[in-house]
């Protein structure tokens, strides 16, 4: 069955450094789709990164990056330069493809950062 | 130009009561996914409309949830006799086509749905 792990609960950064949050997955679809969301205390879903399973180059948007190992099954998030603002709940999602007949979403049980000054 | 709209915005009920959950998805997004997130919880997948037809209901927990989308736009989430169980916050998410790629979701604020 298709599974997102997520197995930091929650992390500490200190401001201006630099955090990777943990995501592995599991499919049997060539085809899928791998993103990240933000949930800050106020509740709403903020997109923040997407990466193709045949995308040969991580994604990057800004302060995010995506590191892809498609062999390890893994996507982790890295965000750099961290910043008082980024304190949240990530969640790491996948999107299963064509060769499954859906496009719907399962989700990780999230990671809270704490960003600290 | 506007986001995902979701109403109400709270709702309090009584166990066995019906409710409705209205979402307005962002215009020309074809597809919409209603999830349920308990506290502590990432979002947890219900149903999912490509234009106005159900096209994965897999996640729907039993018969007393419904979700209709008769125009493509507009959806409405129905929960029959309610249970306390079913307290969480509903929301709703539209994106263009997903067989086009990225299209990532937009999400709305959601629904609180608490169950006396």
């Amino acid at each position: 069955a298709q599974k997102i792990t997520q197995t930091q609960p929650g992390m500490f950064v200190q401001e201006k450094e630099a955090v990777t949050l943990d995501c592995t997955y599991d499919t049997s679809d060539q085809s899928y789709g791998l993103f990240w969301y933000k949930q800050p205390s106020s509740g709403e879903m903020i997109f923040l990164i997407y990466q193709g399973s045949y995308d040969e180059q991580n994604a990057t948007e800004g302060r995010y990056s995506l590191n892809f190992q498609k062999a390890r099954k893994s996507a982790n998030l890295v965000i750099s330069a961290s910043q008082l603002g980024d304190s949240a709940m990530y969640f790491c999602a996948m999107r299963e493809g064509r060769g499954s007949g859906t496009y719907k979403y399962i989700f990780g049980t999230g990671t809270r950062l704490k960003v600290l000054a | 130009g506007a986001g995902v709209s979701q109403t109400p915005s709270n709702k309090v009920t009584e166990k066995g009561k019906y409710v409705e959950l209205r979402c307005d998805p962002i215009s020309g997004h074809t597809a919409l996914y209603w999830y349920r997130q308990s506290l502590g919880q990432g979002p947890e997948f219900l149903i999912y409309f490509q234009g106005t037809g159900a096209a994965d209901d897999s996640g729907l927990p039993n018969d007393r949830f419904f979700a209709v989308r008769p125009e493509g736009s507009v959806s409405t989430l129905k929960i029959q006799r309610t249970e306390r169980g079913d307290s969480a916050v509903y929301l709703c998410a539209s994106s263009l086509n997903p067989a086009g790629g990225g299209n990532e979701q937009f999400f709305g604020p959601g629904t609180r749905l608490t169950v006396l």
